[in-house]
């Protein structure tokens, strides 16, 4: 069980705009920012989002993320083939003094 | 270009140890702070623990409390992890990774290492 809870899947038709939720809690969204990462099959994770809504250097800005309350969303406009991966939010947790992740919502393009 | 590779992994029986490392390059390996961060087969991802630039100050998951320990040696721009005690629930791919400026976002990540723990 994640601390952070993600929808298991989400889906959506080339072009289209799809969005993925993160909800947490006080101690971990409620009180820091939350990042997002993308797994491409077989590979290592990449940083999508940082401080809830900064994209680093190279990530289309056709990723976007934003943060309200305990709850945070990512999405992805103008959805391409390549986009089809694995999707983790995270956030630091100051009751946990650590960083807990999201379970991951596996984005399929149809 | 800046890089982070793994090394260390393998099989191993419940209860032993396994030390794995990450070598650094490209980049001022002393000002950041490093993670290892751990997949299950088939499972999300998990942090597994946190150490400052200049090793000062360490962090870990509880489920790792006791048994693992990081390190750095900042003179060979490497990362350590001493996994002892290992269970199989430690089975995992893990990876080492930057933090970009100490806010545990992860800017750089290495290609994995994977540990199998099993008799």
């Amino acid at each position: 069980q994640s601390v952070l809870t993600q929808p298991p899947s989400a889906s959506g038709t080339p072009g289209q705009r799809v969005t993925i939720s993160c909800s947490g809690s006080s101690s971990n969204i409620g009180s820091n920012t939350v990042k997002w990462y993308q797994q491409l099959p077989g590979t290592a994770p990449k940083l999508l989002i940082y401080s809830s809504n900064q994209r680093p250097s190279g990530v289309p800005d056709r990723f976007s993320g934003s943060k309200s309350g305990t709850s945070a969303s990512l999405a992805i406009s103008g959805l391409q083939s390549e986009d089809e991966a694995d999707y983790y939010c995270a956030a630091r947790d100051d009751s946990l003094n650590g960083l807990v992740f999201g379970g991951g919502t596996k984005l399929t393009v149809l | 270009q800046v890089q982070l590779v793994e090394s260390g992994g393998g099989v191993v029986q419940p209860g032993r140890s396994l030390r794995l490392s990450c070598a650094a390059s490209e980049f001022t390996f002393s000002s950041y702070g490093m993670h290892w961060v751990r997949q299950a087969p088939g499972k999300g991802l998990e942090w597994v623990a946190l150490i400052w630039s200049d090793g000062s100050n360490k962090y870990y998951t509880d489920s790792v409390k006791g048994r693992f320990t990081i390190s750095r040696d900042n003179s060979k721009n490497t990362l350590y992890l001493q996994m002892n005690s290992l269970r199989a629930e430690d089975t995992a791919v893990y990876y080492c990774a930057k933090d970009q400026y100490g806010d545990y976002a992860m800017d750089v990540w290495g290609q994995g290492t994977t540990v199998t723990v099993s008799s």
